[in-house]
């Protein structure tokens, strides 16, 4: 069964833009969360998504949002890309039963804003 | 909100010998607390996990044990191997409340077994 798929791996960005990652969870997995990884602040939560809507919120600014598609496909987007924004962006997918705390990590897109 | 404290931050083995890495938690409530294993250029893998009604969990020559008593819980690795060395982390999660997706992880401990 394949993993957790994250589109693009790497990406390079100017201060001012926005930015749009994609995540395929693994097959049957319709739970999806994003995360921030950075060497200062470590593993922070961003959202979750399950069946297209947002169920749980992290402490980020409204430049980061996030959508579900019917197939449980997942976008995340940065608006008004800032300096601090640079970090290896994360998916994870679980099963919504038994264990939805579960979480799978994809590779991550590391995002570099200059 | 829920607080993960992890240590060491590095920790340097030889080969063959056994690494534990601690972390504690801040909220009771918390129930789900799992383990990941990062290397380089990819993202956290799922090791070992343990849930609150569990006290110890094994799976070959990992370990897990839980005190929730003192809100601390431990990563035992024995008889390591060069390809063990990576980055791990702790994290906690409140399993089958409104946290969705949500785990609250510690700051890793980046271990080094020198063969």
């Amino acid at each position: 069964k394949a993993g957790v798929t994250q589109t693009p791996r790497y990406l390079i960005k100017t201060r001012g833009q926005q930015v749009t990652l994609s995540c395929s969870p693994i097959s049957g997995h319709r739970s999806v969360s994003w995360y921030q990884q950075t060497p200062g602040q470590g593993l922070q939560f961003l959202f979750e998504y399950f069946s297209e809507t947002q169920r749980n919120k992290g402490n980020f600014p409204g430049r980061f949002s996030g959508r579900q598609f019917s197939n449980s496909r997942s976008e995340m987007n940065v608006s008004t890309l800032e300096l601090g924004d640079s970090a290896l962006y994360l998916c994870a997918s679980s099963l919504e039963r038994p264990q939805p705390d579960k979480l799978f990590f994809g590779s991550g897109t590391q995002l570099s804003v200059l | 909100g829920e607080n993960v404290e992890q240590h060491p931050s590095t920790l340097s083995v030889q080969e063959g010998d056994s690494a534990v890495i601690k972390c504690t938690y801040s909220d009771s409530a918390s129930n789900y607390f799992p383990w990941y294993k990062q290397e380089l250029g990819k993202g956290p893998q799922l090791i070992i996990d343990i849930r609150s009604n569990v006290g110890e969990k094994k799976d070959q020559r990992i370990a897990v044990t839980l005190n929730k008593t003192a809100k601390h819980f431990s990563l035992h690795i024995t008889e390591t191997q060069p390809e063990d060395s990576a980055v791990y982390f702790c994290a906690a999660s409140t399993a089958g409340g409104t946290s969705y997706g949500k785990l609250t992880f510690g700051q890793g401990t980046i271990l080094t077994v020198h063969p």
